[in-house]
């Protein structure tokens, strides 16, 4: 069965302290993963895409990188307006309008 | 921000009673998804449209039932409300499937009592 594993459930840091985020996936013949953050009470919202392994993506303080079995959230220089649950994603094989999310990590920045 | 409404924000009901939620759209997108949220599960798809009058299961179907009888109304509908339905209900577009992002609503949070 296809899963998605994100590591660690939570993830508590000081303004300032770089950290990674990881996502794993066991899904075969990937057509990409997909990050997203989560405010409390609001619906998840679209980070970045990644198709391929070795490819990377940037948006601000966020860097998205991708190997053939996991994904990392690089945050450079979190600030506490970084404080958010991080979704990762994966199409279904075989069902395209399938997504499968990771349970997420619940990130927290310290002033 | 994509053109998603759901409706009612909050709701609490009783156990046996029928519930519809409401998903719409303003953005003509193709494809729309009903996910619910809990604790330690993510996010888990209920149901999914691929257009009008064209529905498919996820992998929590078992109590709920979907319509789309136009392009930019999706509804859910839990026939017989229990309180293991009590959760956050999102809904989602997406213009391409599951391989393009989704755009979420705000969500409905559904109390079963």
């Amino acid at each position: 069965e296809d899963q998605v594993t994100q590591s660690p459930e939570a993830l508590r840091l000081q303004e300032g302290e770089s950290s990674s985020l990881n996502c794993s996936y066991t899904v075969s013949g990937l057509r990409g993963l997909f990050w997203y953050r989560q405010d409390p009470g609001k619906g998840p919202e679209f980070l970045f895409t990644l198709y391929s392994a070795g490819e990377e993506k940037e948006k601000e303080r966020l860097k998205a990188t991708l190997t053939k079995k996991e994904s990392f959230l690089h945050i450079t220089a979190p600030k506490p307006e970084d404080s958010a649950t991080y979704l990762c994603a994966v199409p279904s094989p075989g069902g395209y309008q399938k997504v499968t999310f990771g349970i997420g990590t619940k990130l927290q920045v310290i002033p | 921000d994509a053109g998603i409404t759901q409706s009612p924000r909050h709701k609490v009901t009783e156990t046996g009673t029928p519930v519809t939620l409401r998903c719409h759209q303003t953005e003509n997108h193709r494809y729309m998804y009903w996910y619910r949220q809990d604790p330690g599960h993510g996010l888990r798809l209920i149901h999914y449209s691929y257009g009008v009058k064209d529905t498919d299961k996820g992998e929590v179907s078992d109590g709920y039932s979907v319509s789309r009888s136009k392009t930019e109304d999706f509804l859910l509908t839990l026939e017989s409300a229990t309180s293991s339905q009590t959760s956050v209900y999102f809904c989602a577009i997406s213009p391409a499937g599951g391989v393009e992002k989704l755009f979420f609503g705000s969500g409905t949070q559904l109390s079963v009592l």
